[in-house]
């Protein structure tokens, strides 16, 4: 494998379902993103982890809870979710600041909730 | 408050040269990104622009003017195969990467 892999590539839940979603970076990268992408909105940064340190956005609900085990993987684990989170979940990686460098994306998962 | 603006959508013909603009208003600025995003696919990096000018890849270019605060990404001898969005993204004083909505082109025979 190369680049940035997220699994699956496609999701379905009902609101009282949990899930996770797995990114995987094969980059020797030290920092890794969740975003979320909503048709005709602008990517809506979600975490942020760098030298697997957590940087929060406070305005992300608690139903998405992030977790780095290492540098390499990053996981967004789902829990009663709304049929509004359905969306593009996309997982990137960089090496140093994303002002100044390039992210590198996943595939994305297409997530719908029921 | 910190605002990108784009197209939302653009036509253009095969073997054309087309200009996508963006506008940006951010505390501060940091630098300014384009990336390209085919349908259902991953967004990939174009290019990165931090002092005025432009900046000059194979058939695309990128130019940023940063008293203006505007940034067009151009494209030319346009093919089939660059029908997709483009995202213009800029870094703010707060180390923050503020992204446009995007800029779906529609690229006709």
């Amino acid at each position: 494998e190369t680049g940035v892999t997220q699994t699956p590539r496609h999701l379905v839940m009902g609101m009282t379902n949990k899930k996770s979603l797995k990114c995987e970076q094969h980059l020797g990268h030290n920092a890794m993103y969740w975003y979320k992408q909503s048709a005709k909105k602008p990517l809506e940064l979600m975490f942020v982890y760098s030298l697997e340190e957590r940087v929060e956005n406070n305005s992300v609900p608690s139903r998405f809870s992030p977790e780095c085990p290492n540098s390499s993987h990053l996981f967004l684990h789902l829990h009663t979710l709304q049929p509004e989170d359905s969306a593009l979940y996309l997982c990137a990686s960089s090496q140093g600041d994303i002002t100044y460098n390039e992210q590198f994306f996943g595939p994305g998962t297409r997530l719908t909730v029921l | 408050g910190q605002n990108i603006d784009q197209p939302t959508e653009m036509t253009a013909t095969e073997g054309a040269i087309v200009q996508i603009n963006c506008t940006y208003q951010t505390s501060g600025f940091n630098g300014l990104f384009w990336y390209q995003q085919h349908a259902g696919e991953a967004p990939t990096f174009l290019s990165y622009n931090v002092l005025d000018g432009l900046e000059e890849k194979g058939r695309f270019s990128s130019f940023l003017s940063r008293s203006k605060g505007y940034s067009y990404l151009l494209l030319k001898e346009l093919q089939m195969k660059d029908s997709a969005s483009y995202l213009c993204a800029v870094g703010d004083s707060n180390y923050q990467l503020i992204w446009g909505a995007g800029t779906k082109l529609i690229i006709k025979p």
